[in-house]
């Protein structure tokens, strides 16, 4: 079946530091991927999603393209700020399917 | 902006006892879903409705979980009895159809 594997946290970067959280997948046909956010004592919010090959996301900052030849979604954003501190979720729709599949999330702490 | 509503924010039980979890979703959100977060994975997908119509309940564990959207707006899950490894976040999200879904704050359940 269809699943995600998410680079493992925690993740603690200073303010202003490039960040890479990687993302990979595996799912029959063409799935949308999608990247969730979820601030303490928050639920998920959508950051940023692609539908098709080489498609690139974007929100506040950050991006991550639908690469289906390595079969990755890695976020990535080029200057972290302590309010990004957060638990991001990759996560992927499968083809035809409307149910979302997450990874295991990554924990993300920008210190000051 | 829209939200959707879930009730109550935290519950602590003891096992055995039932617990029931609340979700308004987004009006006019034909789609509903129920999500189960046990703490440091990702959310799982409990049931999904279209109107009042169950569309997947296969990780649903029927001998003590139920769901039910009766005129196809808001949702009621229901855990009789609770045990301890029922202790999760309980999400809910509601989507107008296509591959964006939106979540509500959670409910946090511990079970004594």
């Amino acid at each position: 079946g269809d699943s995600v594997t998410q680079m493992e946290g925690p993740v603690t970067l200073s303010e202003e530091a490039f960040l890479t959280i990687n993302c990979t997948y595996t799912a029959t046909g063409y799935p949308s991927l999608f990247w969730y956010v979820q601030y303490p004592g928050e639920g998920l919010q959508l950051l940023l999603k692609a539908t098709k090959a080489d498609d690139k996301g974007s929100n506040k900052g950050f991006e991550a393209t639908y690469r289906k030849e390595t079969t990755s979604f890695h976020l990535e954003k080029g200057s972290v700020q302590v309010s990004d501190s957060a638990v991001y979720f990759c996560a992927l729709t499968g083809f035809g399917n409307e149910k979302l599949t997450f990874g295991t999330g990554t924990r993300l702490t920008i210190i000051p | 902006e829209a939200e959707v509503a879930q009730s109550p924010r935290y519950k602590i039980t003891e096992k055995s006892q039932a617990v029931a979890f609340w979700c308004d979703p987004i009006s006019g959100h034909a789609t509903l879903y129920w999500y189960r977060q046990i703490l440091g994975q990702g959310p799982e997908l409990l049931v999904q409705f279209q109107d009042e119509s169950v569309v997947d309940d296969s990780q649903l564990p029927k001998d003590r979980f139920s769901a039910e959207r009766l005129k196809g707006v808001d949702s009621t899950l229901k855990i009789q009895p609770a045990e301890l490894g029922d202790s999760a976040m309980y999400l809910c999200a509601s989507s107008p159809g296509g591959d964006t879904q939106y979540f509500g704050p959670g409910t946090r359940l511990t079970v004594l």
